[in-house]
């Protein structure tokens, strides 16, 4: 069983909020993700990190912005939410070389009204 | 910007049937991956290939990876319906960040 965790499950949230979606892994992983997915369908990289300090945008561009100062922590926050960032948020972590398998935190479905 | 397409999108098969997933891409990838995701779950990983030509098999599930890594392809034979779920190929490029294709979701029926 992995061992990365987010938080929350499910957010409802009014337009214009902060929010921040959490993630946190045990495992001592280098590389971190954000993904963004809508219901069955593909995976969209958001974000990514390849160790403390380091943080890279994906190649679907999002408002959102992370933030890694602890191994194990890579928390995602959206300034000012709005409808359009409605989706299911997806946190990944893997070692640092290459072909290595991603585990997968159970995401956040995040719900703006 | 890597892609990786997968055909087909959607696919409705009966039990024991066998059926083929492809995964296409115009670049060449170090490694490719295949997931299976759950409604509400996120992906799990099902096989890695690393090596052009490659062939792995998983109990009914059978994977290869293309002679110039730009392509893979998951067959799956005498389909259950414990099979049902998203099936997604994942490449990792010249940057190591892993990219998803665009998914096939397959429904098996009893």
């Amino acid at each position: 069983e992995a061992d990365i965790y987010q938080t929350p499950r499910y957010l409802v949230i009014g337009t214009g909020k902060k929010i921040t979606l959490e993630c946190s892994q045990t495992m001592g992983h280098d590389k971190m993700y954000w993904y963004q997915q809508d219901p069955g369908m593909e995976l969209h990289l958001i974000h990514y990190s390849y160790g403390v300090n380091s943080t890279e945008k994906g190649d679907l561009s999002s408002e959102s912005t992370v933030s890694r100062i602890r191994t194990e922590h890579f928390p995602l926050t959206l300034e000012s939410a709005r409808p359009s960032h409605t989706s299911q948020y997806l946190c990944a972590s893997s070692e640092l070389q290459a072909s290595t398998e991603a585990f997968f935190g159970q995401g956040t479905r995040l719900t703006v009204v | 910007t890597q892609l990786l397409e997968q055909s087909p999108q959607f696919l409705s098969i009966q039990e024991g049937e066998n059926l083929t997933v492809y995964c296409n891409s115009s670049s060449v990838f170090s490694s490719l991956q295949w997931y299976r995701q759950e409604p509400g779950e996120g992906p799990v990983l099902l096989v890695t290939v690393v090596t052009g030509g490659e062939v792995k098999k998983l109990k009914r599930l059978t994977f290869q990876f293309g002679d110039a890594r730009k392509d893979s392809s998951l067959h799956i034979t005498a389909a259950q319906p414990g099979d049902t779920g998203l099936y997604l190929c994942a490449g990792a490029g010249y940057t190591d960040k892993l990219i998803f294709g665009t998914g096939t979701r397959l429904q098996v029926f009893p």
